[in-house]
Formats: structure tokens, C-alpha cells, sequence
């Protein structure tokens, strides 16, 4: 099946900083998406971006689809911020989501 | 409600127990699945259902059995777990399987304990 993975898999910023997380996959993708998992175990969904660059606030996202790549972009991050980051992504057989194995974000006030 | 809810929210039991998750989605999709997540491991899929059909089963155990009564509730039925199922079960929703179905919205998750 596809491969997922995330760099860098831990991440301690100071409150204000700007970060930039990966996710690369092995295969084509019709589907990929960033989700933030808070500290209660809830999955939020960032970003349905199976392609081209996409901007909400302070984040943003890019995926180079014919590269295998996506990247995630936090700019003046808050302590709010911190918990784990996951892209998940599905290939041309459906929408069953494979997960990478996350960047844990710490941001200190 | 809106979106995808789930209950209990924590649920401790023992071996001999038999329990049941509820999930119900209230965003008009017609595809539904449960995700376990375990300490230090990706988020495996566990079952899928599609316009209240089963089409993926990724070798789970019997003991975790699926219903989908209709395409807005979905169950994990649980019976004579063992302590390693011990983990965070997420249901989610989607539009129909199929190509660039768009995305995929998750509940907040069913933290079980097995004792």
C-alpha cells in the first residue's frame, strides 16, 4: 500500500516563530489531507489540498502532486498551535485515508 | 448537532464485556469509518462502509464487529477485547468512496480501556 511519512517527526518552536512541516507519499494521490489532533485526541481538519497551494490565516499548504510531496506552513505560531500535525492520504482505489505518522508541535509562550 | 458525534466519549471495560460505540454524522455523507489509534502508531482503518455497505476489512478481529443501519449511524459492537485493543477509536465520514471524494471529517473519539 502507499507510504506515508512526516518530518520532522517532533518540533519545539517559540511562540511567534514560522515552521514548515512534510509529508511525502510513495504513489499517486487523489486525496490528501492535513489534519491538527489536539490534546483531547480530536482530529481538525486543516487542509483538503490533493493539489496546488491553499491559505487559511496563518497556515498554509502546497502539494506538488507529480513530486510526492506536501507541505504545511505555520506562520507566528501561538501556543495554541501545539498538539500533533498528521497528512493523510488516499490513492486512486477510494477515500480510505492512510496516515503518516504525525509531527508533534510544541510552541512555548 | 452538526458534524460527526460520537459516544461514550471514554469507556473503561473488562475482557468479558460486551460494548458498543455509536457514531452519527449529521453532514449528509454516505460513507462512514472506524479508525483505531494507538500509543506510538499511525491510524489504521479498520472498517469501511459505502451507501451502508461493508467494502474494506483490514483483517481486524472478530471480536470488533461493525453495523451500519443506515448511512448516518454507524456502530463498533466489542466483545471479549483483550488490554492491547486499549486505545482511541475515531469514526469519520466522507462523501461516496470513489475518485477525489473530498474530504474526510472525523469524530472526536471513543477512548477505551480495557481492563
Amino acid at each position: 500500500g502507499i507510504q506515508v511519512e512526516q518530518s520532522p517527526p517532533d518540533l519545539i518552536l517559540q511562540e511567534g516563530a514560522n515552521s514548515t512541516l512534510r509529508c511525502n507519499f510513495s504513489d499517486s494521490v487523489n486525496n490528501l489531507q492535513w489534519f491538527h489532533q489536539n490534546p483531547w485526541g480530536q482530529l481538525i481538519n486543516l487542509f483538503y489540498i490533493p493539489s496546488g497551494t491553499k491559505q487559511n490565516g496563518r497556515l498554509s499548504a502546497t502539494t506538488v502532486a507529480t513530486e510526492r510531496y506536501s507541505l504545511l506552513y505555520i506562520s507566528s505560531s501561538q501556543t495554541t498551535d501545539s498538539g500533533v500535525y498528521f497528512c493523510a492520504v488516499s490513492n486512486n482505489a477510494g477515500n480510505m485515508l492512510t496516515f503518516g505518522g504525525g509531527t508533534r508541535l510544541m510552541v512555548k509562550p | 448537532e452538526t458534524g460527526v458525534t460520537q459516544t461514550p466519549r471514554h469507556l473503561v471495560m473488562g475482557m468479558t464485556n460486551k460494548k458498543s460505540l455509536k457514531c452519527e454524522q449529521h453532514l449528509g455523507h454516505n460513507a462512514m469509518y472506524w479508525y483505531k489509534q494507538s500509543a506510538k502508531k499511525p491510524l489504521e482503518l479498520m472498517f469501511v462502509y459505502s451507501l451502508e455497505e461493508r467494502v474494506e476489512n483490514n483483517s481486524v478481529p472478530s471480536r470488533f464487529s461493525p453495523e451500519c443501519p443506515n448511512s448516518s449511524h454507524l456502530f463498533l459492537h466489542l466483545h471479549t477485547l483483550q488490554p492491547e485493543d486499549s486505545a482511541l477509536y475515531l469514526c469519520a465520514s466522507s462523501h461516496e468512496r470513489g475518485l477525489g471524494s473530498g474530504s474526510v471529517f472525523f469524530g472526536p473519539g471513543t477512548r477505551l480501556t480495557v481492563l
